[in-house]
């Protein structure tokens, strides 16, 4: 597609649920990042994926958090057992090739309440 | 954890002043970019600098990288109306390829 798709844009969960938040990348696109944004602060990463290498996921805040790429395209994050604290916007982003100095291209979000 | 040291936090100014905003860090970087944030969307790429003391404009913006490599700062003159958003420094350190790591924000307000 013309840009990163992010879906759901919004979504409110229980505490104790699981969720999945997907990301469609701009096709062609080897790279593919995922970030949190909590209220009044900066990004925080998560994770990205880089064509056929292994993940780099050593932003992954706990083991609730994993997250997946088929096919070197779509992108799932799945939060297992969510808390409060989870409560964020959850932005993804992808790049032509591995050096995000030449910039990423985000997605608009999926907010993410727990309640 | 968070390495980059954004300010100031928020800045109410009134349209056609001039904007100064900052990033410092204890490391070396290689890369500083700036980003803006619109309500409701991601980050979009402003600036991008790769050279210590490398200057940088893009329309009314202007960025520096600076010459220790540990700063950057981002320009924005003669603000107007649509300058409103959240502005990110970012940037790559020689140890964390293929990753950015983000400043927490400056929040611009423009008033007529």
């Amino acid at each position: 597609g013309a840009g990163v798709s992010q879906s759901p844009s919004n979504k409110v969960t229980e505490k104790g649920k699981d969720v999945e938040l997907r990301c469609d990348p701009i096709s062609g696109h080897t790279a593919l990042y995922w970030y949190r944004q909590s209220l009044g602060q900066g990004l925080e990463f998560l994770i990205y994926f880089q064509g056929n290498s292994a993940p780099d996921k050593s932003g992954l805040p706990s083991d609730r958090f994993s997250a997946e790429r088929t096919g070197g395209s779509v992108s799932t994050l799945t939060i297992q057992r969510t808390q409060q604290e989870d409560s964020a916007v959850y932005l993804c982003a992808s790049s032509l090739t591995q050096d995000p100095s030449r910039g990423y291209t985000f997605g608009s979000g999926t907010r993410l309440t727990v309640v | 954890g968070q390495q980059l040291n954004q300010s100031p936090q928020s800045m109410f100014i009134q349209e056609g002043e001039d904007v100064s905003m900052n990033c410092t860090s204890s490391s070396i970087f290689n890369t500083w970019l700036w980003y803006k944030q619109d309500p409701g969307e991601g980050p979009v790429l402003l600036i991008a600098l790769y050279k210590a003391g490398e200057l940088t404009s893009n329309g009314r913006l202007t960025a520096q990288f600076g010459t220790t490599r540990k700063d950057s700062f981002l320009n924005i003159s003669a603000s107007i109306p649509s300058d409103v958003g959240i502005y990110f420094c970012a940037g790559q350190t020689t140890d964390s390829w293929g990753k950015l790591q983000f400043g927490a924000g400056t929040q611009v307000v423009v008033t007529p």
